[in-house]
């Protein structure tokens, strides 16, 4: 099956820093992908929708300027957590879409486990 | 905006035991998906339903899609020790099929 990766699986980093996200497709093309949050034994809340060439569409209630997603190729879309802080700290994950038919909706990537001192 | 609910919020079994949780949507849902995520893991696609009604089973798992396709339930039969983790289920807007809502999830413990 299709297989999403993420880089890195986990990082801590010093509040203020910036911290750049990795979501590869590595057999298919993703025109979509997706990025997710999720604290401590709670749900996984959509954060944006990344689209390759255009701008992401980000939920409601998420900052744009703090979580900046780039889409540059048909594999790879990057989250960076601008200015990270404490309370950014959490589990990012993000899917992709492999339109094939008969393929899951949404893969998922194995997650970047960031926390911010 | 739309929610997905789940209950239970945590369930404890013994293994051989049943168990099922319930998902319910506040808005209709183009279509259902459930996952699971093991402890420390990322969720895992189990299935997608689409139709009013529609039930599928994969060995012991059995999902249900509502008729009126706002409600959604997950059935293991004689749970293992391997079902342990969180089952989430996700729905499809009706607006932009691709985007998942995902409800607030079932955690399933497991004892011998």
């Amino acid at each position: 099956g299709a297989v999403v990766s993420q880089h890195p699986s986990w990082v801590i980093c010093k509040s203020g820093t910036s911290v750049k996200i990795e979501c590869r497709s590595l057999d298919f093309q993703a025109t979509t992908m997706f990025w997710y949050r999720q604290f401590p034994k709670q749900s996984l809340m959509l954060m944006a929708t990344s689209n390759e060439g255009s701008k992401a569409t980000y939920e409601q209630g998420v900052e744009k300027d703090k979580f900046l997603i780039n889409h540059a190729s048909l594999t790879l879309s990057t989250l960076t957590v601008t200015s990270a802080h404490p309370e950014d700290s959490s589990f990012y994950i993000c899917s992709a879409r492999d339109f094939v038919q008969g393929a899951p909706p949404q893969f998922f990537g194995p997650g970047t486990r960031l926390t911010v001192l | 905006g739309q929610q997905v609910m789940q209950i239970p919020q945590y369930q404890h079994v013994q293994e051989g035991e049943d168990f099922t949780t319930y998902c319910n949507s506040s808005t209709t849902l183009s279509n259902i998906q459930w996952y699971k995520q093991r402890p420390g893991g990322h969720p895992v696609f189990l299935i997608q339903l689409v139709k009013s009604g529609e039930v599928k089973k994969q060995k012991r798992l059995t999902f249900q899609f509502g008729e009126a396709k706002k409600n959604s339930s997950l059935h293991i039969t004689a749970t293992q020790t391997t079902d342990v983790g969180t089952y989430f289920c996700a729905g499809g807007d009706t607006g932009t099929a691709s985007k998942l809502t995902f409800g607030t999830g079932t955690r399933l413990q497991v004892t011998l």
